[in-house]
């Protein structure tokens, strides 16, 4: 099974702050790589997927690069509503194996 | 609107049974994967079951493989989790997503979630 390991586990900013969050895979997975944002009771909401290509109606200052094992979330301008956990997701693996993060939780500083 | 409901939670004893459901609306649901995927109270985001548009593919976490069934009714567009033989550590709540694209891809639309408590 492919493990993806998030860093950092926790991150505090502060509003017009730029962040960035890794994830890594412990084996190649090309750009098969979605990146999720989950507020406090509510579902998971994709954010970015193919390593980079931003989901419809998601703000710019959100971007995503990497490919292979080694891949980042960009948050240009830290937003209020922008303070959430992050996940990152693999979906190379076939059969369907799919697997997450441990997930990142950006706080307010 | 494009909408995934689920329902079906609630309490039940250890070694119990507990049949999950995901209304699906706004889109033609008998073309798309389905999933379900769990989060442990204060933890993160486990994938549980995958089934394709015409039912032809299923796949199962090792953690619920042999005691969770997934199912589709693409007549009444609805997706389905048996589960049986529970465990404490199946305490979570549940949601279902579809699959953006083709049988593997990123989860583009995720339900509200249903809670699903293990406890005797």
């Amino acid at each position: 099974a492919i493990r993806m390991t998030q860093s950092p586990s926790s991150l505090s900013a502060s509003t017009g702050d730029r962040v960035t969050i890794t994830c890594r895979a412990s084996q190649g997975i090309s750009s098969y790589l979605a990146w999720y944002q989950q507020k406090p009771g509510k579902a998971p909401k994709l954010l970015i997927y193919a390593a980079s290509t931003l989901q419809s109606g998601v703000p710019s200052r959100f971007s995503g690069s990497g490919s292979g094992t080694d891949f980042t979330l960009t948050i240009s301008c830290l937003q209020s509503e922008d303070f959430a956990t992050y996940y990152c997701q693999q979906y190379y693996s076939y059969p369907p194996m799919y697997s997450f993060g441990q997930g990142t939780k950006l706080e307010i500083k | 609107e494009v909408q995934l409901v689920e329902s079906g939670g609630g309490l039940v004893k250890p070694g119990g049974s507990l049949r999950l459901s995901c209304a699906a609306s706004g889109f033609t649901f008998s073309s798309y994967s389905m999933n379900w995927v769990r989060q442990a109270p204060g933890k993160g985001l486990e994938w549980v079951s995958s089934i394709s548009s015409s039912s032809s593919y299923i796949y199962y976490a090792d953690s619920v493989k042999g005691r969770f069934t997934i199912s589709r009714d693409n007549a009444k567009n609805s997706l389905y989790l048996q589960m049986n033989s529970l465990r404490a550590e199946d305490t979570a709540v549940y949601y279902c997503a579809r699959v953006s694209y083709g049988d593997l891809d990123a989860f583009d639309i995720w339900g509200q979630g249903t809670m699903v408590t293990v406890s005797s």
